[in-house]
């Protein structure tokens, strides 16, 4: 069982599209953390989410901690969207659970 | 460039050997976090050290042991190695290691045993 869901596992978009990923998980968290992994390995945080809405730029991730499900958005999607983006949970007192990934690939 | 170090990027050895992998945090971070990625088994939280002292323990066999330092950087030891250990490890730190805190991950170092 795992205590993060993830979909889709595979999104293809043209440039400009809106994108949404969504992670759903099944117990009460501490936090929400979206993360971005690039091709080469890193791994780099986007937001850490515990409530409501935050915006960076052309993303966007909001949580639902009543429905345990948040999703995360990017407006206008470029290339260099392209990525894995992964949700993770934090769950009390500090245990770390990752979803699978979702593999975003833009097209020009 | 996050500012986490991990050292070596790359390591190749053979089964039943011992590697320590090696972590820096970022400058002011007291608080560091071992992962394991795999490709069955995707992202797994291992250990978290918080100022040298252990915090929280995740998904980490008995063959595996980690350290943080005064200095505040942090070894991971992974002995008696099996192939089904060939992973990536991430190293990331945190200011006070809470779960609301964003943390920064290291570069990672693959491990290839064969």
């Amino acid at each position: 069982k795992n205590e993060v869901e993830q979909s889709p596992q595979n999104l293809t978009a043209q440039e400009g599209e809106f994108i949404t990923i969504n992670c759903s998980y099944s117990v009460g968290i501490s936090a929400l953390h979206w993360l971005q992994q690039h091709p080469g390995g890193g791994i780099v945080s986007l937001f850490m989410l515990s409530s409501g809405k935050k915006k960076h730029g052309r993303l966007i991730a909001t949580i639902n901690i009543q429905e345990k499900h948040s999703s995360l958005h990017i407006t206008a999607s470029h290339p260099r969207d392209s990525a894995v983006y992964i949700c993770a949970v934090t769950l009390p007192p500090n245990q770390f659970y990752f979803g699978t990934g979702t593999s975003l690939t833009v097209i020009p | 460039d996050s500012g986490v170090t991990q050292t070596p990027k790359h390591l190749i050895t053979a089964t039943g050997q011992r590697v320590t992998l090696r972590c820096s945090p970022r400058s002011g971070d007291l608080s560091v976090y071992w992962y394991q990625q795999s490709l069955d088994q995707g992202l797994q939280f291992l250990i978290q050290y918080y100022n040298g002292e252990e915090r929280a323990k995740g998904n980490i066999l008995e063959r595996f042991s980690a350290q943080q330092f005064p200095d505040l950087h942090s070894e991971l030891n992974l002995s008696s190695l099996e192939l089904g250990d060939s992973a990536l490890y991430f190293c990331a730190s945190s200011v006070w290691g809470g779960p609301q805190e964003t943390q920064y991950f290291g570069p990672g170092t693959r491990l290839l045993v064969l």
